[in-house]
């Protein structure tokens, strides 16, 4: 185990709603990154936050926001839900710097 | 911007045998390089990485791969397969320290009794 906790484990959403995922980063670590995972696909890079500020962003519109909270957890917001939003959505925390990324189990989200 | 392609979607190994996973990368600067393994329902867990020391870089469960700078390639292997090395393998780049990590599709891997 990581030490790094994602809730919920599972979510099911229908298209338009909004949804909230949680993120509990290491002991430590102050930043905290988000990724994306399609069935059968490799993650992809959401955004990136360091000491409660958003200091990277992938290809995603802004429907896909954040929050990182002074205890370094973070949310990942994700408004107006599309159906091709359905994926694990992966969490990593890490110290900074060049040291190893810690990733969570995810939590799986369907869009109905 | 940098790249990575895993050449093989399955791979499928005997236990006991040996395993080979092939990466290839694009990137214009000295890149790091990694390599992840997911077991179902579990996070990613880091392997191995390579960050411009040792061309022959050892990780963890008997693991090693190689960076081959003329051929862009970051090749993943293991002598000998057992059935827990099931699971799906990320070849990964990045750029720069502190900067986003870019996978590659994975390679999904079966291990025959």
């Amino acid at each position: 185990e990581t030490g790094v906790t994602q809730s919920p484990t599972h979510l099911i959403k229908t298209r338009g709603q909004q949804v909230t995922l949680r993120c509990s980063s290491q002991s430590g670590h102050n930043t905290v990154s988000w990724y994306q995972q399609a069935l059968g696909q490799g993650p992809q890079f959401i955004f990136q936050y360091y000491r409660e500020e958003e200091n990277g962003r992938g290809n995603f519109p802004p429907r896909f926001s954040g929050l990182q909270f002074p205890n370094y957890s973070s949310e990942l917001n994700v408004n107006a839900l599309e159906l091709d939003d359905s994926a694990l959505y992966l969490c990593a925390s890490r110290k900074g710097g060049d040291n190893e990324q810690f990733f969570g189990p995810g939590t799986r989200l369907t869009v109905l | 911007a940098q790249s990575v392609t895993q050449l093989d979607s399955h791979v499928s190994v005997s236990e006991g045998t040996p395993v080979l996973l092939r990466c290839n990368y694009s990137s214009s600067y000295s890149p790091s390089l990694f390599w992840y393994v997911q077991h179902p329902n579990k996070g990613l867990q880091l392997l191995l990485k390579y960050t411009s020391a040792a061309t022959l870089v050892k990780g963890i469960n008997g693991f090693e791969a190689e960076f081959k700078k003329s051929e862009t390639s970051f090749h993943l292997t293991k002598p000998s397969a057992h059935m827990s090395d099931a699971a799906e393998y990320f070849c990964v780049v990045r750029k720069a320290a502190g900067n986003k990590l870019t996978f590659g599709g994975g390679t999904r891997v079966l291990v025959k009794p």
